[in-house]
């Protein structure tokens, strides 16, 4: 079984600045995958950012990077200088990368990440 | 690149009628997803299809719903009949179902009223 917890309902930032988005997992599987979603209040699922968990080097994709702390159980996201549009729910998720379940998302329950001007 | 479709992007509908919602996956994609999004349990798996077989619905809620995949391109999920508590967002995701290249994109959901 697989679960992801993200422990801020709300977190505010101020424009251009550096904000970070907590998530910790909890998994029996060896080799996973864990994720970053944006859903934006338009609805839709954005994809920002992977980490696998045999990756030694923390995923970057632009202004997100993930803080992939392995022993800690943990997979921030840092998002750098926000931006207006950053504003939205943000959703941690994990996979596994075999076995049967191979490929089935578990969410947690989202961040929502307002942006002051 | 088209991403994944989905049609309708609303329905309105009244309990008790059968409700088909429809999924295109990214062309080459052969894993297919269908979520559910509501404020009380957030996002549910519903069933994943790999190359076209249903590989796990344990996350369908009951025999009122069911899913197929007749081919590569093409994906249904039908409720019948529907009720108010299926009122929720539903998502299809795609991805290529390769070990490390697993990244589900998802389709822009389908709003479900059903009053």
């Amino acid at each position: 079984a697989q679960k992801i917890t993200q422990t801020q309902p709300g977190m505010f930032v101020q424009e251009k600045e550096a904000v970070t988005l907590d998530c910790t997992y909890d998994t029996s599987d060896q080799s996973y995958g864990l994720f970053w979603y944006k859903q934006p209040s338009s609805g839709e699922m954005i994809f920002l950012i992977y980490q696998g968990s045999y990756d030694e080097q923390n995923a970057t994709e632009g202004r997100y990077s993930l803080n992939f702390q392995k022993a800690r159980k943990s997979a921030n996201l840092v998002i750098s200088a926000s931006q207006l549009g950053d504003s939205a729910m943000y959703f941690c998720a994990i996979a596994p990368s075999g076995g049967t379940s191979y490929g089935k998302l578990t969410f947690g329950q989202g961040t929502i990440l307002t942006v002051h001007p | 690149d088209a991403g994944v479709i989905q049609s309708p992007r609303h329905e309105v509908t009244e309990m008790g009628q059968e409700v088909t919602l429809r999924c295109k996956p990214i062309s080459g994609h052969n894993s297919l997803f269908w979520y559910r999004q509501t404020m009380m349990r957030g996002l549910e798996l519903l069933i994943y299809f790999n190359n076209n077989v249903p590989i796990d619905d344990s996350g369908m809620p009951e025999d009122r719903f069911s899913a197929k995949m007749p081919n590569a391109s093409f994906s249904t999920l039908k409720i019948q009949p529907s009720e108010p508590r299926d009122s929720a967002v539903y998502f299809c995701a795609s991805s290529l179902g390769d070990r490390g290249r697993e990244t589900q994109y998802f389709g822009p959901g389908t709003r479900l009223l059903v009053l």
